[in-house]
């Protein structure tokens, strides 16, 4: 079946370490999103991409890093830079086509903890 | 895309209707209005969607004023299941762009 699919679901880094979340869509679609979300807050977005090889940052992008090499595919960088990583990372991808009412399709999400 | 503005919980019982009210005052007039829902932990699901007429599909009813200025999610009859947080987020058609979501609502529904 299509979908998103984010990996790992469950990360614990020291401090001063970066990682990388897995976001892959076989949805065929163009723009892919990274969002935060902490406790009992909303989505907040950190970067997105509309197409292959060009990202925008969001609205809190600092301390993150992102690629988009290959259409299926949107890795997401915590580097040591951020402050406070320890989140709800998630992943979402829509389709850009023309007449294409441009659903978002959500991952399951990466839980970040910083030890 | 439009900001919108939706009220921060709501509490239903269970087998009556939840109406969720959203206010999107910038839309423009090739952006479609979307309600999401998470379950605590998951990520969001879609529910529905609609440009200017009201819609229905299995799970909801969405309604759109004429002005398009807001709209209301309605869930006919709320279960404990419907527990969750609402999105109500504006996107335009075949676009992409920085797409924002706000706090959502909070939906409890109790017996």
């Amino acid at each position: 079946d299509g979908g998103i699919t984010q990996s790992p679901k469950y990360l614990f880094r020291k401090e001063g370490q970066n990682v990388t979340l897995s976001c892959e869509q076989n949805l065929n679609h163009d723009a892919m999103y990274w969002y935060r979300q902490d406790p009992g807050q909303g989505l907040r977005l950190i970067y997105y991409s509309q197409i292959v090889n060009d990202f925008q940052k969001g609205d809190i992008a600092e301390g993150y890093s992102v690629s988009r090499e290959k259409k299926e595919s949107f890795p997401l960088t915590v580097t040591s830079a951020q402050k406070n990583p320890t989140a709800f990372y998630l992943c979402a991808s829509t389709r850009t086509a023309r007449l294409n009412t441009g659903e978002l399709f959500f991952g399951e999400g990466s839980r970040l903890t910083v030890l | 895309d439009a900001k919108t503005t939706q009220p921060p919980s709501m509490d239903c019982a269970e087998g009556r209707a939840a109406n969720l009210p959203c206010n999107h005052s910038t839309i423009s007039g090739n952006e479609y209005v979307y309600w999401y829902r998470q379950i605590h932990s998951q990520g969001p699901q879609y529910i529905i969607h609609g440009l200017k007429n009201n819609e229905t599909n299995e799970m909801a009813s969405l309604i759109i004023t004429e002005d398009r200025k807001s709209s209301t999610l309605i869930l006919p009859h709320a279960t404990l299941r419907d527990t969750a947080v609402y999105y109500c987020i504006v996107m335009g058609a075949g676009t992409a762009s920085k797409l924002t979501f706000g706090t959502g609502t909070r939906l409890q529904v109790t017996l």
